[in-house]
């Protein structure tokens, strides 16, 4: 039962412009939603969250966009980079209880110069 | 801040041993730390939560006793895969819970690749 869903394994964007990653989830307990970067051989290095209480969360080029009503949210990077190139992972959490990430596929996000 | 280190990066057994990977939290204490498992182009799996003193709680159709959990101090876990073969091949990630702008989160190791041959 994969409760968070990536459906595109990948995604190849031009330098320069906005890249869009999606992420589903199914349990509608879940209230924190993270996203990470994942390098080869590395392990997952947070880069933004954003709580239920809110629809957009904004750091810099990253901003997490959440429809909860969909149970959908989205990770847009604008200007893409070449270092943005990686593995990007949504998670998903509840506050009650015990700390548990659920993670979705992940995403391999290519930037084509 | 908020560093997790693990040993070894990598290791490479015999099938049938036992290999012990360490997981440390370097400038904060974790009373949870969590430990998951990466197949080739798959999620990240969670394994079982780690509570300092206490056992080990793992998830559903994870052995626990072929994947022993040592949580003995708040800066170090460890993950222990007994008679290892080689299905148990795979990247082993660990966390360590701490607090960032007032609020828990998990903070990544760099993780361990096992390979079984």
């Amino acid at each position: 039962d994969q409760q968070v869903k990536q459906n595109s394994p990948s995604l190849s964007v031009q330098e320069g412009r906005i890249s869009i990653l999606n992420c589903d989830y199914t349990n509608s307990m879940f209230d924190y939603f993270l996203w990470y970067k994942k390098y080869p051989a590395e392990g997952p290095t947070f880069l933004i969250s954003i709580s239920s209480i809110k629809d957009k969360n904004e750091d810099g080029r990253f901003t997490v966009f959440l429809n909860k009503s969909a149970k959908h949210l989205s990770l847009h990077i604008v200007p893409s980079q070449p270092g943005d190139s990686a593995v990007y992972f949504c998670a998903a959490k509840t506050s009650q209880g015990a700390q548990k990430l659920v993670f979705g596929q992940g995403t391999r996000l290519t930037i084509n110069p | 801040g908020a560093v997790v280190s693990q040993h070894p990066s990598w290791v490479i057994c015999k099938s049938g041993t036992s290999v012990k990977i360490e997981c440390r939290s370097l400038d904060f204490q974790a009373t949870t730390m969590f430990w998951y498992r990466q197949f080739p182009k798959q999620s990240l799996m969670l394994m079982a939560t780690s509570n300092e003193g206490s056992k080990a709680t793992y998830e559903q159709g994870v052995e626990k006793d072929k994947f022993l959990i040592n949580h003995a101090s708040l800066t170090l876990s460890t993950l222990t895969v007994t008679s290892a073969h080689p299905e148990d091949s795979s990247f082993y990630i660990c966390s360590a819970e701490g607090l960032a702008g007032g609020r828990s989160e998990q903070f990544f190791g760099p993780g361990t690749r096992l390979t079984v041959l």
